[in-house]
């Protein structure tokens, strides 16, 4: 199992430039969400998603947007970059986010730089 | 809306040395409250979870609803528990997970 898959790993972007991060998991999982890292402020969550077909806002979701048509994938699409969106953004899915099961399974990261 | 505090961002320890990382929650239900563990170069994972009532490398916490606490604790800090910790909150379900701002921990030869 690959388990979560994130590319790309690393992205330079112009301000005003759209892109797409993906996220893929194979382990048939209904929750996916899409978190941000940024130095002294933590893992701060953009969109989550419950199943296929359905999506929420999380805390910080301005300037990005999501969809989710199947259960594998989650991509998180930033329309027009800005220099505030400069971070490291987790995928991470769950089959359950809580409970006796309840885990997180993170992707490795993607490095996200908009000048 | 709920919310985790971890007033700590870097806890250094000596080698040997009881650990505690704080974690402070607010939250109108009944929270459901994990660590999750970042090592250098690895993937954010999950640590333990308050529902499990697990020790697991040696780490244990206890939800204390009173104090609305989550503290991670471990009596003898080790070598390889250098890394960043997470405390995370779900209020049940298919909710959001929110998590803390996280604390390095330092554990010191």
């Amino acid at each position: 199992n690959a388990g979560v898959t994130q590319t790309p790993k690393f992205q330079v972007l112009k301000t005003g430039q759209s892109m797409t991060l993906q996220c893929a998991q194979d382990m048939n999982h209904e929750y996916m969400s899409w978190y941000r890292q940024d130095p002294g402020m933590g893992l701060r969550l953009i969109h989550y998603s419950v199943g296929a077909g359905i999506t929420d806002q999380g805390e910080v979701p301005n300037g990005y947007n999501v969809s989710r048509s199947t259960t594998e994938d989650f991509p998180l699409r930033l329309l027009s970059a800005a220099p505030s969106q400069t971070s490291v953004y987790f995928c991470a899915s769950s089959y359950s986010p809580s409970g006796n099961t309840g885990e997180l399974f993170f992707g490795e990261g993607s490095r996200l730089t908009v000048l | 809306a709920q919310r985790v505090t971890q007033p700590e961002k870097l806890l250094s320890v000596f080698k040997g040395a009881p650990v505690e990382l704080k974690c402070n929650y607010s939250y109108s239900g009944s929270p459901e409250l994990f660590w999750y563990v970042q090592y250098s170069r690895q993937r954010l994972q999950l640590l333990l979870r308050h529902i499990s009532r697990e020790s697991i490398k040696g780490f244990t916490a206890d939800l204390n609803k009173g104090e609305t606490s989550f503290h991670l604790k471990k009596p003898f800090a080790q070598e390889e528990d250098s890394a960043m910790y997470y405390c995370a909150l779900c209020s049940g379900g298919y909710q959001k997970v929110t998590f803390g701002t996280g604390t390095k921990l330092q554990v010191i030869p």
